[in-house]
């Protein structure tokens, strides 16, 4: 079946390391998201890609870094630059085109120790 | 730049009540309208959506949700809510992003959180 995967499901991570979440899909999708979500503040985007090799920022990318190698592929990189990383972390998928609906991944819960 | 407001941050019904959530969407242009629900940590299904046409949609679980333009709303209904349906619901609108070529990005509303209660 097709989808999106997201691992690992928790992360744990210590005060200035760096962190990479995995998102893979197998749904033939151009463009691929992530987004922030904490409570409250529903969700943020922090990076978009609608094409291999090219990838925008969202309204949050500040402390974060992605890459779009192959167009399964998004992973999403926390720095030490991001001052507060714990959080849920949600990649979505879609064809890109108008009036396209998201599929979602099922989560990265990060936590800073 | 387009934005979504979903008034309550909490809304609490009896089983087999009837349920309303409110969103208000802000778009210069024809928007496009979805509702996603949130199980606990777990990503966002898809419950319905409006394109265009017929301004009430049917979407899964018996959900439905009508677009009024004059109100700037896409409120989502439910005649009988089941305990199943206690999860986090989110409205978000879609637009043209135009520094990035017309591709299409969702922005989605802080979510209501649905306490069903016997």
């Amino acid at each position: 079946d097709g989808g999106i995967t997201q691992s690992p499901k928790y992360l744990f991570r210590k005060e200035g390391q760096n962190v990479t979440l995995s998102c893979e899909q197998n749904l033939n999708h151009d463009a691929m998201y992530w987004y922030r979500q904490d409570p409250g503040q529903g969700l943020r985007l922090i990076y978009y890609s609608h094409i291999v090799n090219d990838f925008q920022k969202g309204d949050i990318a500040e402390g974060y870094s992605v890459s779009r190698e192959k167009k399964e592929s998004f992973p999403l990189t926390v720095t030490s630059a991001q001052k507060n990383p714990t959080a849920f972390y949600l990649c979505a998928s879609s064809t890109g085109r108008y009036q396209a609906s998201y599929t979602f991944g099922s989560g990265t819960r990060l936590t800073v120790v | 730049a387009q934005s979504v407001t979903q008034p309550d941050i909490h809304i609490t019904v009896s089983e087999g009540a009837s349920l309303e959530l409110r969103c208000n969407y802000s778009y210069g242009a024809t928007p496009y309208l979805f509702w996603y629900v949130q199980s606990p940590g777990q990503g966002l299904q898809l419950l319905l959506k409006y394109f265009s046409g017929d301004t009430l949609v049917q979407g899964i679980k018996g959900f439905e949700a009508e677009f009024k333009r004059s109100q700037s709303s896409f409120n989502l209904r439910k005649p009988s809510v089941h305990w199943s349906d206690a999860a986090e619901y989110f409205c978000a609108v879609g637009a043209a992003d135009i520094s990035n070529f017309g591709n299409e990005k969702l922005t989605f509303g802080t979510g209501t959180r649905l306490t069903i209660i016997p």
